[in-house]
């Protein structure tokens, strides 16, 4: 099956400064590759995804790179601010055998210091 | 508002107390699913359904079970609870499901089985 790899596990930047977190993945099938952002005490939300026919995806301030060849795709976060503070995780799923499975990363807790 | 309820947000068992999550969305999505997450561990996927009357296993199912009998609903049922599987569990939902749609998590279920 799928096996995702998340780093750092925590991460610790001065408020202004940029973050990145980088998840390889086992399977090459997978083609769906979504970031989630959870807050303390609440569920996690998705903050962006890219798919597998992208290497780059942007959203304000927060970018997600692909490289399908060497399996593995990053989250850049620029300006982060406090409110940046929370944990990430990434993921992976694929379209065909075993749709609807989705393996995690172990998650990334990011603090941003103001 | 659209939104994933479960019931109960905390719960305190004793060993071999079978019980019940429920987990309810007004989205009218297919896909739904049941998350557990550990310290360290990240979301792990128990079960997941693709539609009404369709579930699989995820990476951890043993222990648990779940049923679809309507579209809105996908409770969690744990027939012989054992410390083990104290953890954080959250259900979520999604159109059609990962890869082709984010995902919508609850609030989660804090379960401690002594």
């Amino acid at each position: 099956g799928e096996n995702v790899e998340q780093h750092p596990s925590t991460l610790s930047v001065q408020e202004g400064d940029s973050a990145v977190i980088k998840c390889t993945y086992s399977d090459s099938a997978s083609n769906y590759f979504p970031w989630y952002k959870q807050e303390l005490g609440k569920g996690p939300q998705l903050i962006i995804d890219i798919r597998s026919n992208v290497g780059e995806k942007k959203d304000q301030r927060i970018a997600v790179t692909l490289n399908k060849t060497a399996k593995h795709f990053s989250l850049h976060i620029t300006e982060t601010q406090p409110e940046d503070s929370a944990v990430y995780f990434c993921a992976a799923s694929r379209t065909t055998t075993n749709a609807g499975k989705s393996t995690f990363g172990d998650g990334t807790t990011l603090t941003v210091k103001p | 508002e659209a939104q994933v309820t479960q019931n109960p947000r905390y719960l305190i068992t004793v060993t071999g107390k079978k019980l019940t999550v429920t987990c309810s969305q007004n989205m009218n999505h297919e896909y739904m699913s049941w998350y557990r997450q550990d310290p360290g561990l990240g979301l792990r996927q128990i079960y997941y359904s693709m539609n009404v009357e369709v579930t699989d296993k995820g990476d951890v199912p043993e222990g648990y079970k779940v049923s679809r009998k309507e579209k809105r609903n996908f409770p969690l049922i744990l027939e012989s609870p054992s410390p083990n599987q104290t953890s954080l569990y959250f259900c979520a939902s999604s159109l059609q499901g990962p890869p082709y749609n984010e995902q919508f998590f609850g609030p989660g279920t804090r379960l401690t089985v002594l």
